[in-house]
């Protein structure tokens, strides 16, 4: 079966300092993955997503950025942190090109605070 | 662009009471339609999808119907629990290549003893 691990689950972090969140799926092959920011109280904001190794597409341009160096993982980064960043990261993946019905399938998520 | 709409309360019931969250969405493509559920502190699950006009997703007790003629998918359970307290996000996908999925705001659920 399908699993995604995403990590840290919390994380506190000064101003002005990086980040890297790291997400992997096992069990599958080729999936799509993303990156959502979900803002307290507020829905899902789509920052990243990406369909290959190496292909990424931002939805929103920003002081994130993300990279996919391996099939099955995805990293969110950044070199300098903002208060703005604060929020809970979901990554998620779903499997590509087999049909209208496919889902997607959610991390346990990663609550940063900036301070 | 396609776009999902959906009441985001907060929505309060005491337990077994009927509950209905309305959803509506707007789609270039013919979408697959699904509500997914967000307990404190977690990611989202899945707890229902339709892929086609007049589907009808059911998953412990909740039920929604893909209306492609008013561009519905609200979802309905007849009673509710304390344990349903969360969030509850509809969402739908299109363009199985590069697939992207959009959400709701979510419509947060408070069920009292």
């Amino acid at each position: 079966s399908q699993t995604i691990h995403q990590w840290p689950a919390t994380l506190v972090q000064p101003v002005g300092s990086p980040l890297s969140l790291e997400c992997t799926v096992e069990g599958t092959s080729n999936p799509n993955l993303y990156w959502y920011r979900q803002a307290a109280g507020r829905g899902l904001q789509l920052l990243f997503y990406s369909v290959g190794i190496g292909q990424i597409s931002s939805e929103v341009p920003q002081n994130l950025s993300a990279s996919r160096p391996q099939d099955r993982q995805f990293i969110l980064s950044s070199k300098k942190l903002l208060l703005s960043d604060s929020g809970f990261y979901l990554c998620a993946w779903s499997v590509w090109g087999t049909g209208r019905n496919t889902e997607a399938f959610f991390g346990q998520g990663t609550r940063l605070t900036v301070v | 662009g396609d776009s999902v709409t959906q009441m985001e309360g907060p929505v309060t019931l005491s337990e077994e009471a009927f509950l209905t969250i309305n959803c509506t969405y707007t789609a270039t493509g013919y979408p697959s339609l699904f509500w997914y559920v967000q307990y404190p502190g977690e990611g989202l699950q899945l707890l229902l999808k339709a892929t086609k006009a007049d589907d009808k997703g059911s998953n412990k007790g909740f039920e929604a119907t893909y209306r492609k003629e008013t561009t519905s998918f609200h979802l309905e359970k007849g009673s509710v629990q304390v344990s349903d307290s969360a969030v509850y996000f509809c969402a739908l996908s299109v363009d199985n290549y590069g697939q992207n999925f959009v959400f709701g705001p979510g419509t947060r659920l408070s069920v009292l003893p």
